[in-house]
């Protein structure tokens, strides 16, 4: 068990529609990242949180968005879904600051399962 | 530009067999980490194994053992004596210092052990 809860395990809605992602980090660990799991892209980083403020966007779509609370836990909002959004997100946390957090090692969750109809 | 390539996209072997996973990089970072993930059917992403730039032994945990040859720029990865468990997909992945902690994956290996 990594020590990060991601909810819902399973999501299956359809197209046009809005969902939120929600992810529990490690306790203590302050970074939280999103991943994106597809067939035909691989496991792609989307946007990296850190104690609050967004701190790196990968190849995230403009209808996507997150935001990290003040309690730590993040959420992944995905708006005006497309077939193309049927994926596996993962999200991932590590305890460090920015400077020193490309030496540890990410804890992903496991994974919740989006598909889009 | 990062990049991480497993050549490699499937393997399958006979239980007990030895087999070697492939993983080669490219970075112009001058520190960076590298790490081997581990996602058996049920999804899961599992930390194997971290190693940095600058400590280029061998590492071995068991039937795991680590090859990070910067020369090649390679960081292969070898199971011993596999087992039907080791079935999976496995991913190598980098972190450079200059991009914020995250990992840049690899394609991915799947692996499949057969009794």
């Amino acid at each position: 068990d990594s020590g990060v809860t991601q909810t819902p395990k399973h999501l299956i809605t359809a197209t046009g529609q809005r969902v939120t992602l929600r992810c529990s980090p490690r306790s203590g660990d302050l970074s939280v990242y999103w991943y994106q799991q597809s067939l035909d892209q691989g496991l792609q980083f989307l946007i990296h949180y850190y104690n609050g403020e967004e701190r790196a966007k990968g190849n995230i779509l403009e209808r996507f968005s997150a935001q990290q609370f003040p309690d730590l836990h993040s959420e992944l909002n995905l708006s005006s879904l497309e077939l193309g959004d049927s994926a596996l997100y993962f999200c991932a946390s590590s305890p460090t600051e920015l400077r020193s957090s490309y030496n540890s090692p990410l804890h992903f969750g496991n994974g919740t399962r989006l598909t889009v109809t | 530009a990062q990049k991480v390539t497993q050549a490699q996209t499937e393997i399958s072997v006979v239980e007990k067999e030895d087999v070697t996973l492939d993983c080669v990089y490219e970075t112009r970072d001058t520190t960076y980490y590298l790490f081997w993930y581990k996602q058996p059917p049920s999804g899961e992403l599992v930390f194997l194994i971290r190693r940095n730039s600058f400590d280029e032994q061998n590492e071995i945990s068991g039937r795991y053992s680590w090859n990070f040859q910067k020369s090649t720029s390679s960081f292969n990865f070898t199971i011993t004596a596999s087992q039907v468990v080791d079935s999976a997909v496995y991913f190598c992945a980098l972190s450079g210092n200059n991009q914020g902690g995250k990992l840049i994956f690899g394609q991915g290996t799947e692996l499949s052990v057969k009794p």
